[in-house]
């Protein structure tokens, strides 16, 4: 059974840092890319970030390029999402989502981290 | 990049109902869309794929159609379990957009 466990929320202030973490179980990890995914309080689905099961291809939304790191390690079976430069428009409820390697759809998720940054 | 517009925003309907609910791209995207369902603190489910095709255990009732700029997601009858909210994903995009999202909720 596929499993992908978030971990790493909490608030945090405008500028600051956070660091998510997705653990995975179920599946062949490095066979797959995986994706961050996010909602914001009673809105809809943002695409964050993707990253290529080897690692080496990388993505991101433009609200995020430049202050957010996607990164895996294989070893693990482990997604993270350095977040840096916090904004107020960055807090959501944020998903790791698996991709399904052939139609770059997100076949299952896990059930999310919160990240309020507040003041 | 590609917007797509979801019709209605919100809709009620009661148990039994016909629902359809319409995605729109703002530019073809052939048969490159996916929908998915989200209950209230859950995380989004996979319903559809390649604008028709049923992922693995949703029911039958459940149907997708459409390609190019215009794509219809339609339960044929409503059950409870069905009030959620529904998002439309275009494929093999990035960035890969969301519909607004439909609000199904009962009468």
């Amino acid at each position: 059974e596929v499993q992908l466990v978030e971990s790493g929320g909490g608030v945090v202030q405008p500028g600051g840092s956070l660091r998510l973490s997705c653990a995975a179980s179920g599946f062949t990890f490095d066979d797959y890319a995986m994706h961050w995914v996010r909602q914001a309080p009673g809105k809809g689905l943002e695409w964050v970030s993707l990253i290529s099961g080897d690692g080496g291809s990388t993505y991101y939304a433009d609200s995020v390029k430049g202050r957010f790191t996607i990164s895996r390690d294989n070893s693990k079976n482990s997604l993270y999402l350095q977040m840096n430069s916090l904004r107020t428009e960055d807090t959501a409820l944020y998903y790791c989502a698996k991709d399904d390697d052939f139609w770059s759809l997100f076949d299952y998720w896990g059930q999310g981290t919160l990240v309020t940054v507040s003041s | 990049d590609i917007q797509l517009t979801q019709s209605p925003s919100f809709l009620s309907a009661s148990v039994g109902d016909r629902v359809t609910i319409t995605c729109r791209a703002s530019q073809g995207i052939s048969s490159y869309l996916a929908w998915y369902q989200q209950k209230p603190g859950k995380a989004p489910k996979l319903l559809i794929y390649a604008a028709s095709t049923l992922q693995s255990g949703v029911p039958s009732r459940f149907s997708g159609s459409g390609s190019g700029t215009e794509f219809t997601l339609t339960i044929s009858s409503l059950q409870p379990e069905d009030f959620a909210t529904y998002y439309c994903q275009q494929l093999n995009s990035y960035p890969p957009p969301f519909g607004g999202g439909t609000k199904v909720e009962i009468k």
